[in-house]
């Protein structure tokens, strides 16, 4: 059955550096996203793209954040001068289309000490 | 804003019985999405409705429009039902919008 895959699936940085977190959506998926978990807490969305460029992003979303999908099959998230509050599950997730059910990957825990 | 809420936040309960996880939103929607969360964090997707029921196995998923309601219940649950079974719900855009999650434990 195909899948979202992620890597990697845990990540430590220092604070202040950045980490850029990879997805392998499902190849004919057309839409992706970004969200996270912060422990304990409920997920939240971060970001959604859809034909090469960002369709909706959150409060969260600022200027730290950017993402990309450099070779028509991965789709990355850049996380800059990481801070401690960025520790957190970011899932990646696909649909095919708009109103189809998504897909998520299996997350990658970031930890920034 | 739409808001999700879930009831119970916590659930225990003994292997056989019937379990009911509940959803209420805020504002209108076009689709809800009951998700399921194992210990090791992956989420999976159990079912995507926007009217009346569905039913895989021994789960099933209702959905009231007008009353902004939604129920997931587990027939005969069993110890690998265990996990953190959440809401979603599709608002405007393509985004899903999260409950908090209802941490379901069965025990045998």
């Amino acid at each position: 059955e195909p899948e979202v895959t992620q890597t990697p699936s845990h990540q430590v940085t220092q604070m202040g550096q950045e980490v850029i977190l990879r997805c392998v959506p499902i190849s004919n998926h057309l839409y992706f996203y970004w969200y996270r978990q912060i422990l304990g807490q409920k997920v939240e969305f971060l970001v959604s793209f859809y034909n090469n460029e960002i369709s909706e992003k959150s409060e969260i979303f600022d200027d730290q954040f950017s993402v990309e999908r450099p070779d028509g099959s991965n789709f990355t998230l850049k996380i800059r001068s990481t801070k401690l509050e960025d520790s957190a599950m970011y899932f990646c997730a696909s649909k095919q289309q708009a109103n189809t059910e998504a897909f998520f990957g299996q997350g990658t825990r970031l930890t920034v000490v | 804003k739409n808001e999700v809420e879930q009831s119970p936040q916590n659930l225990t309960a003994q292997e056989g019985e019937f379990i009911t996880i509940n959803c209420s939103y805020s504002v209108g929607i076009s689709a809800l999405h009951w998700l399921q969360q194992h210990p090791g964090g992956g989420i999976v997707s159990l079912f995507m409705l926007s009217s009346g029921k569905k039913k895989h196995g021994r789960l099933i998923a209702t959905i009231n429009i007008q009353e902004k309601h939604s129920s997931l219940h587990i027939t005969a649950s069993h110890p690998r039902d265990s996990a953190v079974y959440i809401c979603a719900v599709n608002q405007a855009g393509t985004a899903l919008i999260f409950g908090k999650g209802t941490t379901l434990s069965v025990s045998s």
